[in-house]
């Protein structure tokens, strides 16, 4: 299957400063991305769609201007956890689809652990 | 709206047991259906997939047959092994969807 690569997997940040997260399609274009975030033991709570080229769609409850996603190109997709704070230690996921190619497949990064002290 | 039940866990199962985790989803239309495996500090991997109904997805020895009359999607393996203990997600694509909509997990553990 189709390579989506997520880097850093794992992060420390002090409280107040900003954290990028970056998710790239290896072997394809992807038209989506999507970003999500997993709390323990818990499942995958879809944060935001992305198209290239286009604002983000977030989900209700997503504040968007602390999570800032830019998918400016058709490999890459960034999350940006803004001003982070301890509560938003958690592990977040890209996922990529290559819609235009009707490909109902999601493939996913592998992950990023992000902890706020 | 679009959604996923998946059985809760922990499932504890002694090696070369059979498995089954349930899943049921609601959904306008025809989803396609996934199944994704999840292990320990990793992200997911797709397990099988299934994309019309009496589809079977199949994949390292699991199973998953869609059931549209039943609006299910269990997950089977006839011979579980230690190396399968993960989390595994019961997800969902609607017609008109692009995101996987997931179920909560469920956590399997397989000893020897």
């Amino acid at each position: 299957g189709a390579v989506v690569s997520q880097h850093p997997s794992r992060v420390i940040c002090k409280s107040g400063t900003s954290v990028k997260i970056e998710c790239r399609s290896l072997d394809f274009q992807a038209t989506t991305m999507f970003w999500y975030r997993q709390f323990p033991k818990q499942s995958l709570m879809l944060m935001a769609t992305s198209n290239e080229g286009s604002k983000a769609t977030y989900e209700q409850g997503v504040e968007k201007d602390k999570f800032l996603i830019n998918h400016a190109s058709l490999t890459l997709s960034t999350l940006t956890v803004t001003s982070a704070h301890p509560e938003d230690s958690s592990f977040y996921i890209c996922s990529a689809r290559d819609l235009d190619r009707g490909n109902t497949e999601a493939f996913f990064g592998q992950g990023t652990r992000l902890t706020v002290v | 709206g679009n959604s996923v039940t998946q059985m809760e866990g922990p499932v504890t199962l002694s090696e070369e047991a059979f498995l089954t985790i349930n899943c049921t989803y609601t959904a306008t239309g025809y989803p396609s259906l996934f199944w994704y495996v999840q292990y320990p500090g990793e992200g997911l991997q797709l397990l099988l997939k299934a994309t019309k109904a009496d589809d079977k997805g199949s994949n390292k020895g699991f199973e998953a047959t869609y059931r549209k009359e039943t609006t299910s999607f269990h997950l089977e393996k006839g011979s579980v092994q230690v190396s399968d203990s993960a989390v595994y997600f019961c997800a969902l694509i609607s017609q008109a969807g692009t995101a996987l909509i997931f179920g909560k997990g469920t956590t399997l553990s397989v000893s020897s």
